[in-house]
């Protein structure tokens, strides 16, 4: 089974600049997370998913930040103007759903796309 | 409030020893779910464990095991005779299934380092 899938795995962009995160969560997986993790820290939510809806994205800075999932699968996080403190590893998650138990609520994550802003 | 602590920042050890990682947790929630995961150099983040509040069985899984005590709120991660391999960042989890989400409160992690 595929896990899920991240691009593009490292960029570099200049501040001010905008930049665009893309995800292709583990088939089948309803619920998407967008993580963000500053390093020497845990991740930390920025947005959850429920199949094209949004069900918390209290921590998401709507300033600069969006994401969408349009069709209830692939998903887009968006900066735009960046920050040098958006400096970060952008790790996105999936879950198969809640009602599934134990081995629903757990979380996958891919490897992570690496924003370093100058 | 959610929080999860990892008072150990970087562990050291020689290959063969055993280690133990510790993790505290607070939560108001009866229901909930722990959970431990590796984050190699690569960045991804590789699931071990899942346990659920009503099972405070220890679990044993090759060289890993978890020690879950809700009297101290602690889920400690114990590597037995330890490998290179094994060097990466580990995360403690918690996630409380009232809500419904899955919204994981990670601790601040703690990097093994097993040397050779």
């Amino acid at each position: 089974e595929a896990g899920v899938a991240q691009s593009p795995r490292y960029k570099i962009i200049e501040k001010r600049q905008s930049v665009a995160f893309w995800c292709n969560p583990i088939s089948g997986h309803a619920t998407l997370y967008w993580y963000q993790q500053i390093l020497g820290q845990g991740p930390k939510l920025l947005i959850q998913f429920q199949n094209n809806g949004v069900v918390d994205d209290s921590q998401l800075p709507k300033d600069r930040f969006s994401a969408e999932r349009l069709k209830g699968v692939d998903s887009t996080l968006k900066i735009q103007p960046a920050k040098l403190e958006d400096s970060a590893v952008y790790l996105c998650a999936s879950r198969l759903r809640s009602s599934s138990g134990a081995e629903g609520n757990t979380i996958y994550f891919g490897e992570g796309s690496w924003l370093t802003v100058v | 409030a959610q929080k999860v602590t990892q008072a150990q920042t970087e562990i050291s050890v020689v290959e063969k020893e055993d280690v133990t990682l510790d993790c505290v947790y607070e939560t108001r929630d009866t229901t909930y779910y722990l959970f431990w995961y590796k984050q190699p150099p690569s960045g991804e983040l590789v699931f071990l464990i899942r346990r659920n509040s009503f099972d405070e069985q220890n679990e044993i899984s090759g060289r890993y095991s978890w020690n879950f005590q809700k009297s101290t709120s602690s889920f400690n991660f114990t590597i037995t005779a330890s490998q290179v391999v094994d060097s990466a960042v580990y995360f403690c989890a918690l996630s409380e299934a009232t809500s419904n989400t899955g919204k994981l409160i990670f601790g601040q992690g703690t990097t093994l380092q097993v040397k050779p």
